[in-house]
C-alpha cells in the first residue's frame, strides 16, 4: 500500500524557517517523481515544487523560487521541502504528493499544517 | 505559465441527475509522447485528494463507472452519470505538461 507521510508542520515565525520532511513507503521511491502541493484551508490546491527521482531536477512556483527548496533522500524514502523567510501567506496546509512520469500525480499524503504567525 | 480554468465553481445537483464539470487550459496539454496529461481529482470534505481520472479518460482503480472524463487539445470534461450522497466535494482538474498547475475547483453538493 502507498503511503506518504507528512511531518514538520507546526508555528512558524515571519521571516524564519521550517523543513517539510515526506516519509514514503509501499512503492519504489526512486521510480517516482515528488512534489509539494499547498492548500488554504477552504482555498484551492497550488502547486509548489516537483523533483525527479534521482533528485537532479528541481521546479518551483515562480512566487516561491528563491525561499523554498526541495530535496530527496533516496536511502530514506524522504523527500523534504525546506521553507525559508516564511510568510504569513504561507500558512497552508502541505501535501507530500507522488508522481509517476513528471505530470502525472496520483497519491497524496494527509498533509502537514503550517501556520506562519507571530 | 499554463492557466487552467474550471467551471462551474459551484454545481447544485439532486441525487440521481448528472453533473458535468468544464476544464480549459490556455495552451494544449498533448506532451511530445503523444499523451495528454489531465488528470481529475475529488476532494471529500476533511480529506485528500483522490485521483479519479488520469490522462483525460483513464479511471483510477476503483473509481466507480459513472465517472467518465473526455475532452482533446486544450477542452476537457468530467461527468458523472448519476450523482450520489458520497459525490459531494470539490473536484479539480489539473495539468500535468508544464509546470502542474490546478484549476480552481468545483464544489459538487447535492440539491
Amino acid at each position: 500500500e502507498v503511503q506518504l507521510v507528512e511531518s514538520g508542520g507546526g508555528l512558524g515565525q515571519p521571516g524564519g524557517s521550517l523543513r517539510l520532511a515526506c516519509a514514503a513507503s509501499g512503492f519504489t521511491f526512486t521510480d517516482y517523481w515528488m512534489h509539494w502541493v499547498r492548500q488554504v484551508p477552504g482555498k484551492g490546491l497550488v502547486w509548489v515544487s516537483r523533483i525527479n527521482p534521482d533528485g537532479t531536477i528541481t521546479n518551483y512556483a515562480e512566487s516561491l523560487k528563491g525561499r523554498f527548496t526541495i530535496s530527496r533522500d533516496n536511502a530514506k524514502n524522504t523527500v523534504y521541502l525546506q521553507m525559508n523567510s516564511l510568510r504569513a501567506e504561507d500558512t497552508a496546509l502541505y501535501y507530500c504528493v507522488r508522481d509517476a512520469a513528471g505530470g502525472l500525480v496520483d497519491y497524496w499524503g494527509q498533509g502537514a499544517l503550517v501556520t506562519v504567525s507571530s | 505559465d499554463v492557466v487552467v480554468t474550471q467551471s462551474p465553481p459551484s454545481l447544485p445537483v439532486t441525487l440521481g441527475q448528472p453533473a458535468s464539470i468544464s476544464c480549459r487550459s490556455s495552451q494544449s496539454l498533448v506532451y511530445t509522447d503523444g499523451k495528454t496529461y489531465l488528470s481529475w481529482f475529488q476532494q471529500r470534505p476533511g480529506q485528500s485528494p483522490r485521483r479519479l481520472i488520469y490522462e483525460v479518460s483513464k479511471r483510477d482503480s476503483g473509481v466507480p463507472d459513472r465517472f467518465s472524463g473526455s475532452g482533446s487539445g486544450t477542452e476537457f470534461t468530467l461527468k458523472i452519470s448519476r450523482v450520489e450522497a458520497e459525490d459531494v466535494g470539490v473536484y479539480y482538474c489539473m495539468q500535468g505538461k508544464h509546470w502542474p498547475s490546478f484549476g480552481q475547483g468545483t464544489r459538487l453538493q447535492i440539491k
